[in-house]
């Protein structure tokens, strides 16, 4: 099945501890982006990659990594997590990325509390 | 980037058709209007998409206006699993592909 997965689905973490949330796609998309979702702001975009070892900042990248080592997978770090990155976090992918009437295909989300 | 303007909210009838209007008044000629939906905190869906012409597909119909300037979603016989806050969104500019969601409307079907 074509999908998008994320792990883990929900985290509790302290200020301070370095996480990880990963993401894979079995698609073989090129395009592979980060979101984060928060009430009254709708969603934003953190970090996407066009490819392989190609990364770029989207809307809201402060406090936030990621890489892109293989073309499934494209983790979100965040070295030192503080409580206003308490949030509901999804991955996306597209086939190219950038190409009109392309579509993204969303994972299930990952909700992030930081104390 | 062209912004998008939807009502916070609406109702509608089981089975009867759910109109979802958008407006878009500062896109531009190459930009696409994207419908996206998100059902309870899950991952965005996909809906459908346009450029000028009128578009549909397995679930729902597109109608642009032909000033491009707003756009209907047409879910045709509503179900109460399309209750969910619908998305139109506008393609950002060539070379990138970051779709930018605002609040959405959120539609309540009522049995």
């Amino acid at each position: 099945e074509a999908q998008v997965t994320q792990n883990p689905r929900y985290l509790i973490t302290v200020t301070g501890k370095k996480l990880t949330v990963t993401c894979s796609q079995n698609m073989n998309h090129e395009y592979m982006s980060w979101y984060r979702q928060d009430p009254g702001l709708g969603l934003r975009q953190i970090y996407y990659s066009m490819n392989v070892e190609v990364t770029d900042k989207g809307d809201v990248p402060e406090g936030y990594k990621v890489s892109r080592k293989e073309k499934r997978n494209f983790p979100l770090i965040l070295e030192s997590p503080s409580p206003n990155q308490t949030s509901l976090y999804f991955c996306a992918s597209s086939l190219i990325g950038g190409v009109p009437g392309e579509t993204q295909y969303f994972g299930p989300g990952t909700r992030l509390l930081v104390l | 980037d062209a912004k998008t303007t939807q009502p916070t909210s609406m109702d509608c009838a089981e089975g009867r058709a759910a109109n979802l209007p958008c407006n878009h008044s500062t896109i531009s000629g190459n930009e696409y209007v994207y419908w996206y939906r998100q059902i309870h905190s899950q991952g965005p869906q996909y809906i459908i998409h346009g450029l000028k012409n009128n578009e549909t597909n397995e679930m729902a119909s597109l109608i642009i206006t032909e000033d491009r300037k707003s756009s209907t979603l047409i879910l045709p016989h509503a179900t109460l699993r399309d209750t969910a806050v619908y998305y139109c969104i506008v393609l950002r500019g060539a070379g990138s592909y970051q779709l930018t969601f605002g609040k959405g409307t959120k539609l309540s079907v009522i049995p």
